[in-house]
């Protein structure tokens, strides 16, 4: 089974910083990796597919870059409404599905 | 629009039994495959099983293997988990979500529906 390393584990940013959360997996995922974020109370939200492609409705202050081991997803110019957790997702060798470990994001 | 609703949830004794349903709205429900992800109170996300739009193939995380069973009824757009032998550490709020069309993400997801097992 392929494991997620997600770090960190909460974040505190100020209103426009610049944020990147990282998640890297015990072993080669072809990009196969996807981003949500999950506001308190709510469900799941997938915001990134394919490490890189933003979904439908995702500003593009979000991105996601990576390949091999190693993903990142950063957020530029944080607004308050980015307040959530946010977790990533393998789905290159299945079952079973992994998701990291989740970072919340708190503002400053 | 896509809606998934889930149902059945309540508390429930450690050893007894559980069935949640997930009732699917806003697109062909049997042309997708469909998961159940719960979530523990203040942890993450933890996939729990998946069923293919046939289900011809069915999957199971390790920690739920041989006590839960996935299935789904196409001709009434549900998804259902019937859930046995509960223990405490199933205690959590169980999502429906559905499998993207040809491949392997979660698209949409329903809110939940919470599971408490506790005597």
């Amino acid at each position: 089974d392929i494991q997620m390393t997600q770090s960190p584990p909460s974040l505190s940013a100020s209103l426009g910083d610049k944020v990147t959360i990282t998640c890297q997996a015990s072993q080669n995922i072809n990009k196969y990796i996807a981003w949500y974020q999950q506001k308190p109370g709510k469900a799941p939200r997938l915001l990134i597919r394919y490490t890189s492609t933003l979904e439908s409705g995702t500003p593009s202050r979000f991105s996601g870059s990576g390949s091999g081991r190693d993903y990142s997803f950063s957020i530029s110019n944080v607004e308050s409404e980015d307040i959530a957790s946010y977790y990533c997702l393998q789905y290159d060798n299945l079952p079973p599905f992994t998701f990291g470990s989740g970072t919340k994001l708190e503002i400053k | 629009e896509v809606q998934l609703v889930e149902s059945g949830g309540g508390l429930v004794q450690p050893g007894r039994s559980l069935k949640l349903s997930c009732l699917a709205s806003g697109f062909t429900f049997s042309n997708y495959g469909m998961n159940w992800i719960r979530q523990a109170p203040g942890k993450g996300l933890e996939w729990v099983a998946s069923i293919s739009s046939s289900s011809s193939y069915i999957y199971y995380a390790d920690t739920v293997k041989g006590r839960f069973t996935i299935s789904r009824d196409n001709a009434k757009n549900t998804l259902y988990l019937q859930m046995t032998s509960l223990r405490s550490e199933d205690t959590a709020l169980y999502y429906c979500a559905r499998l993207v069309h040809l491949g392997y993400y979660f698209d949409y997801w329903g809110q939940g529906v919470m599971v408490t097992v506790s005597s």
